[in-house]
């Protein structure tokens, strides 16, 4: 059963665009939400997160916005840009439970195009 | 490089077969987490190590499966007679107990081990 969901398999943007990745969660005992970035022959690496506590975070280029009452948070990157291409994967966790057990979406693989 | 490093970074193998994967963490990280990743899907969670104690397996992790961390510092991860639906990228990740996000789930993670069992 899939408590994290990304819907969206792939989005394709322009380079100075807004990219918006989406992503919903059926448990409602996450309390603290990940975004992950992954290149190819790497591993995910840690973007930005956010507190079940708070609505939005930015850092830089990156804001992660949370809808509690509908299980759903999205990552904004504004502006775009060709680097930012990679699969970018959604994460939840439980901090009552094992910390570091993350729940994992599918990804979404953004292209910035130029 | 300091990050979290993982040996080998591809293994090809028949079924039936046993495989070892090593994952050196990042030093002085006393938490230790393998997760596997298949085609199209996000890691998933298989266990996890406090120190030198497996604290937690996931249902993913049958009997072929096993995991070790002896000394508290690199782990092991075999898997004995391998089968087909084995083969996936089995990561290994790190953070430390009171430095940073780590109490909120931020990991580090290796390059992963590809596995592809024939």
């Amino acid at each position: 059963d899939q408590q994290v969901k990304q819907n969206s398999p792939s989005l394709s943007v322009q380079e100075g665009r807004i990219s918006i990745l989406n992503c919903d969660y059926t448990n409602s005992m996450f309390d603290y939400f990940l975004w992950y970035k992954k290149y190819p022959a790497e591993g995910p690496t840690f973007l930005i997160s956010i507190s079940s506590i708070k609505d939005k975070n930015e850092d830089g280029r990156f804001t992660v916005f949370l809808n509690k009452s509908a299980k759903h948070l999205s990552l904004h990157i504004v502006p775009s840009q060709p680097g930012d291409s990679a699969v970018y994967f959604c994460a939840a966790v439980d901090r009552g439970s094992t910390l570091g057990r993350l729940y994992f979406g599918r990804g979404t693989q953004l292209t910035v195009w130029p | 490089d300091t990050g979290v490093s993982q040996d080998p970074r591809h293994k090809i193998t028949k079924r039936g077969q046993n495989v070892t994967f090593r994952c050196d963490p990042i030093s002085e990280h006393n938490r230790l987490y393998w997760y596997r990743q298949t085609l199209g899907q996000g890691p998933e969670f298989l266990t996890y190590f406090q120190n030198e104690a497996q604290l937690e397996k996931s249902r993913l992790l049958s009997d072929r499966f096993s995991a070790e961390r002896p000394k508290g510092s690199f782990s092991t991860l075999e898997i004995q007679r391998t089968e087909q639906g084995d083969s996936a990228m089995y990561l290994c990740a790190s953070s430390h107990e009171n430095r940073g996000r780590a109490n909120t789930g931020e990991l580090f993670f290796g390059e992963g081990s590809r596995l592809t069992v024939l």
